[in-house]
């Protein structure tokens, strides 16, 4: 089974630009959620998606969001690039009817604002 | 607010060591837990989850607890190897939501 697949791997930005960062999901897993890993912040919760609908949103300003697709495939935008933003981005999927599944992350983008 | 703390932030250790990391949190209502480890550039493996009604998990070397009363939970890793060697995060998961909470994570190292 093909694992959690980020794209791109990396990505070079400028402030006040916009970002779309795409993730697909292990197949038959409808559960994907997104996390930014910085080294001052760790790792922090962006947003979770489940059959299209987002179940739960981190504390991240407006211009952070994400949408999931029927098929699964979920993406997050990031407008108005500020150099804050530059972290590495994770998504992670699980089957996701019930919470005691293990998560299971991609290898993630690397976000660059300069 | 659900804080999840571990320590040793690092830790150097000579092969074939038994090794303990640990992971406290500060709100016991939590649904499970889960391990992972991360090598430099890559993304998480989860290693085990323990759900909130048990005690241990097992797989292979490594051993996790959860003292969901005390708040902790231990990652015991027995006969190191110089392939342990990544740092190796803690995360909650918030009762009623679907939102982890990460630790800070411990950096390990293995010498051969």
């Amino acid at each position: 089974k093909a694992g959690v697949t980020q794209t791109p791997r990396y990505l070079i930005k400028t402030r006040g630009q916009q970002v779309t960062l795409s993730c697909s999901p292990i197949s038959g897993h409808r559960s994907v959620s997104w996390y930014q890993q910085t080294p001052g912040q760790g790792l922090q919760f962006l947003f979770e998606y489940f059959s299209e609908t987002q179940r739960n949103k981190g504390n991240f300003p407006g211009r952070f969001s994400g949408r999931q697709f029927s098929n699964s495939r979920s993406e997050m935008n990031v407008s108005t690039l500020e150099l804050g933003d530059s972290a590495l981005y994770l998504c992670a999927s699980s089957p996701g009817s019930g919470s005691n599944s293990p998560l299971h992350f991609g290898n993630g983008t690397r976000l660059t604002v300069t | 607010k659900q804080e999840v703390t571990q320590i040793p932030a690092a830790l150097s250790v000579p092969e074939g060591e038994n090794l303990v990391l640990n992971c406290s949190f500060t709100d016991s209502a939590i649904y499970n837990l889960q391990w992972f480890r991360q090598d430099p550039g890559k993304g998480l493996t989860s290693l085990l989850l323990i759900q909130s009604s048990q005690r241990e998990q097992t797989s292979g070397r490594l051993n996790a607890s959860l003292d969901k009363s005390s708040g902790r939970s231990t990652l015991y890793i027995a006969a190191s190897q110089p392939g342990d060697s990544a740092t190796y995060l803690c995360a909650v998961l918030l009762s009623g939501t679907y939102k982890y909470i990460f630790g800070t994570g411990t950096r390990l190292k293995v010498l051969a």
